[in-house]
């Protein structure tokens, strides 16, 4: 089974500052999505940005942007202008787009954004 | 876009009894749902695959007979904690995957169950 990694279970940041948040994986398929999730308290699990392995670009959604390095398999997300809204748990994931579709997640890191 | 709602949103129950927990996709037909359990500040878990009309997936450690899973129609699928104990208290998850959308899973808003 692939395995995601997330080597940083907490995080901080000043308000207003960017921050990086690593996640490396593991697989031996050459076709997948790769996904950050964002769950804040409330627990409900918000798509904040997808990548998709074929393409060599890294994919942006405003402040929130990707490093993508397939070779690597390591697919970091940066927060840029970093606002309050943004603590929350932040998973990284991974999903096959070959076999039973399901998701692999990592085991999160925490995010605190300070005022 | 796509919405999933799950019900309820929490429930607290006494050991031994049995809680249903639905997921249901508002604006679209899910031919496949998900169930994750989450413990506190951990990652998300599969627990099993539902496919309408056919029986579960349950990953390896998943117990079946203890958690039930019916997919009976496109828009919905049940989870069912049979005899529930204390150690079954988490938070369930459930996704359902549009497959005319985009990329097309949608989480559900999770269930906190309690058991005491």
């Amino acid at each position: 089974a692939q395995t995601v990694t997330q080597s940083q279970p907490e995080m901080s940041v000043q308000e207003a500052e960017t921050v990086t948040l690593s996640c490396t994986y593991d697989t031996s398929e050459s076709d997948y999505y790769l996904f950050w999730y964002k769950q804040p308290p409330s627990r409900q699990m918000i798509l904040v940005i997808r990548q998709e392995a074929y393409k060599q670009q890294n994919a942006t959604e405003n402040r929130f942007s990707v490093n993508f390095q397939k070779a690597a398999k390591s697919f970091s997300l940066k927060i840029s202008d970093s606002q309050l809204g943004d603590a929350a748990m932040y998973f990284c994931a991974y999903r096959s787009s070959n076999t039973g579709n399901q998701f692999y997640f990592g085991t999160g890191t925490s995010l605190t954004v300070i005022p | 876009g796509a919405v999933v709602s799950q019900h309820p949103s929490w429930v607290i129950c006494k050991s031994g009894t049995s809680v249903k927990i639905e997921c249901r996709s508002l604006d679209f037909q899910a031919t496949t749902m998900f169930w994750y359990r989450q413990f506190p500040k951990q990652s998300l878990m599969l627990m099993a695959t539902s496919n309408e009309g056919s029986k579960a997936t349950y990953e390896q450690g998943v117990e079946k007979d203890k958690f039930l899973i019916n997919h009976a129609s496109l828009t919905l699928s049940t989870l069912t904690v049979t005899s529930a104990h204390p150690e079954d208290s988490s938070f369930y998850i459930c996704s359902a995957r549009d497959p005319l959308g985009d990329y097309g899973y949608t989480f559900g808003s999770g269930t906190r169950l309690t058991v005491v």
